[in-house]
């Protein structure tokens, strides 16, 4: 089945430490995004990349770091810089072929506590 | 900077009552979208409106896209427990470029029976 896996689905951490979200599509979409969700709150995007080894920053980059090396995939590092990282993370994907901006796809999500 | 906003924030109804939510954008949107998200579970695509006034039925949803591109609504007819969750609208940010979304702040509905 084609889709977007996230892992972990739970993570805890210590303050202070750096720790890596994974995401991966096998939809073939040349766009990857990460969005923030705090309860209750909307959607808001950290970075977003549209093709290999480029990506932008979105509305809260601060205290957050991706890379793009392979178009299947686009990890999210959480760095000790981020001053309240605990909340649930959303990776999506969207192909860019159709000449607008259409759908996204999203992950199961991971959900990271800081302790 | 570009916003999208959702009214009402939280919705309660008896089971086979009707629930709207509406969404507004402080620019012009090439096209809306909307997402339901279940409790737990991660946001899902329902629908896309690219025509001004252009309106769309899924079974006992109905979306609207507003005549100057700038509102849309969700109505839903008679809900069902199953239609418990958080519907956010979302359109592509237009200033600073990008093949990107934004999503506006959700209407949570519950439904009790």
């Amino acid at each position: 089945d084609g889709g977007i896996t996230q892992s972990p689905k739970y993570l805890f951490r210590k303050e202070g430490q750096n720790v890596t979200l994974s995401c991966e599509q096998n939809l073939n979409h040349d766009a990857m995004y990460w969005y923030r969700q705090d309860p209750g709150q909307g959607l808001r995007l950290i970075y977003y990349s549209q093709i290999v080894n480029d990506f932008q920053k979105g509305d809260i980059a601060e205290g957050y770091s991706v890379s793009r090396e392979k178009k299947e995939s686009f990890p999210l590092t959480v760095t000790s810089a981020q001053k309240n990282p605990t909340a649930f993370y959303l990776c999506a994907s969207m192909t860019l072929d159709r000449g607008f901006v259409g759908e996204l796809f999203f992950g199961e999500g991971s959900r990271l506590t800081v302790l | 900077g570009q916003q999208v906003m959702q009214i009402p924030q939280y919705q309660h109804v008896q089971e086979g009552e009707d629930f709207t939510t509406y969404c507004n954008s402080s620019t012009t949107l090439s096209n809306i979208q909307w997402y339901k998200q279940r409790p737990g579970g991660h946001p899902v695509f329902l629908i896309q409106l690219v025509k001004s006034g252009e309106v769309k039925k899924q079974k006992r949803l109905t979306f609207q896209f507003g005549e100057a591109k700038k509102n849309s609504s969700l109505h839903i007819t008679a809900t069902q427990t199953t239609d418990v969750g958080t519907y956010f609208c979302a359109g592509p940010l237009v200033t600073g470029g990008g093949n990107k979304l934004t999503f506006g702040t959700g209407t949570q509905l519950k439904v009790e029976l």
